[in-house]
């Protein structure tokens, strides 16, 4: 069975721009969540969508959004970029719920804004 | 406070040791706990949960819960080379959105 599958890989962007990063779950899971992950706060959740509806969001600002597709193919975008979302944006497939929960990370993409 | 806090390390330990990694918590509320393994440049992978106090063993791992203490431990026996990675505990809370630790790295050298 494929992995999670992020891209692109690698990104640089200026400030101001608004980048899209895409996420493909594992055949099967509906649910994909989204994390930002810095070596100064570590792994954070973004948000998490179900079916194409978004079922939790984190804290972080509006720039911040996304969406799933009835493929459950997801997307996450963020506007008007900043110095600090340099990051790793990972992206999780999972199947089930709670502690029966079964979670992939994707390798994700590394953003860099200049 | 942060509600997870870990220790980033670096852990250099030998191969062949006993690595003990740790985390402590403040919200008494979590319920069960995970721990991920995070190679460089590669998502995290989950390693074990575990939902009470006590301890949980999978092969060469064991993952320790001390809910009185809100402290939890994942011990690695027989450490290797390939054991070198950085280490992330996460906590579940509300709406099952997690929250990690900032992870420990383990170097375990020949």
């Amino acid at each position: 069975k494929a992995g999670v599958t992020q891209t692109p890989r690698y990104l640089i962007k200026t400030r101001g721009q608004q980048v899209t990063l895409s996420c493909s779950p594992i055949s099967g899971h509906r649910s994909v969540s989204w994390y930002q992950q810095t070596p100064g706060q570590g792994l954070q959740f973004l948000f998490e969508y179900f079916s194409e509806t978004q079922r939790n969001k984190g804290n972080f600002p509006g720039r911040f959004s996304g969406r799933q597709f009835s493929n459950s193919r997801s997307e996450m975008n963020v506007s008007t970029l900043e110095l600090g979302d340099s990051a790793l944006y990972l992206c999780a497939s999972s199947f089930g719920r709670g502690n029966q929960e079964t979670q992939y990370f994707g390798p994700g993409t590394r953003l860099l804004v200049l | 406070q942060k509600e997870v806090e870990q220790d980033p390390g670096p852990l250099s330990v030998p191969e062949g040791a006993i690595v003990s990694l740790n985390c402590t918590y403040s919200n008494s509320a979590f319920q069960y706990f995970m721990w991920y393994r995070q190679y460089s440049r590669k998502g995290p992978e989950l390693l074990m949960y575990t939902y009470s106090s006590g301890n949980k063993e999978d092969g060469r791992f064991t993952a320790q819960v001390d809910k009185s203490s809100k402290y939890i431990s994942l011990f690695i026996r027989d450490s290797q080379p390939s054991d070198s990675a950085t280490y992330l505990c996460a906590m579940p809370g509300g709406s099952y959105i997690p929250t990690f630790g900032r992870g420990t790295s383990l170097i375990v050298h020949p």
